[in-house]
């Protein structure tokens, strides 16, 4: 099945640094989404990305969709403590096949 | 803002017992998605509706069905469960056309 490669895996930074992760795929994909993942609760929608090539920003956060249409960026800026968890990227075709294909995850650790 | 619904939030059951999860999603959504998430993974697809009718179906094992109801729930039966069950079940609605999944908390599902 496809498959989406999110990196890093893991990632352990000061408070205040920015961070950056991607995900890769080997098919397009119509719409990207990020999401962030505390434990043991339900994926949040921290961004969604419909066009090649579109910059979007949600406060601190800095998503977008590569021009291939099969890969995307996640950065967060001056990380806080509370930006600890997982967060995944997403990949849909849209329409009646709207599921998502999910990255593994990159799991975030902030150090105050 | 009125969230998806997920009862109940915490299952447990003995091997080859039966469990039913419950999905209230976002008003006026029209699709629902439910995923299958175990520990340390990303979120598993199993199966999706679009107006009450089946649109999509993942990797949802033949022990389990789900169908959504007129009032747009949706509920996940699971029979002779096993030990592999245990997993946290997450049901996520969108509008069709938006691509934006918004989950719910969870249920999480544990089988002795």
């Amino acid at each position: 099945g496809q498959q989406l490669n999110q990196s890093p895996q893991s990632m352990f930074i000061q408070e205040g640094e920015d961070v950056s992760m991607n995900c890769t795929s080997s098919s397009i994909f119509n719409t990207w989404l990020w999401y962030k993942q505390d434990p043991g609760e339900g994926p949040v929608l921290l961004i969604a990305l419909y066009k090649a090539g579109e910059l979007t920003s949600n406060g601190r956060l800095t998503a977008q969709f590569g021009i291939t249409r099969k890969d995307s960026f996640l950065n967060i800026s001056a990380s806080i403590p509370s930006d600890v968890g997982i967060y995944f990227c997403a990949g849909s075709h849209g329409g009646s096949q709207g599921n998502l294909i999910f990255g593994k995850g990159t799991k975030l650790s902030v150090k105050p | 803002a009125a969230g998806v619904i997920q009862s109940p939030r915490h299952l447990i059951k003995e091997k080859r017992e039966t469990a039913t999860l419950k999905c209230y999603p976002i008003p006026r959504h029209d699709t629902v998605y439910w995923y299958q998430q175990g520990p340390g993974q990303d979120p598993q697809f199993l199966i999706s509706f679009y107006e009450k009718m089946q649109s999509d179906k993942g990797s949802i094992p033949d022990r389990f069905s789900a169908q959504q109801f007129s009032d747009y729930h949706s509920e996940l039966n699971m029979s002779s469960l096993e030990l592999g069950d245990s997993a946290l079940y997450f049901c996520a609605s969108s509008l069709e056309v938006s691509g934006e999944l918004f989950f719910g908390e969870g249920s999480r599902l544990t089988v002795l």
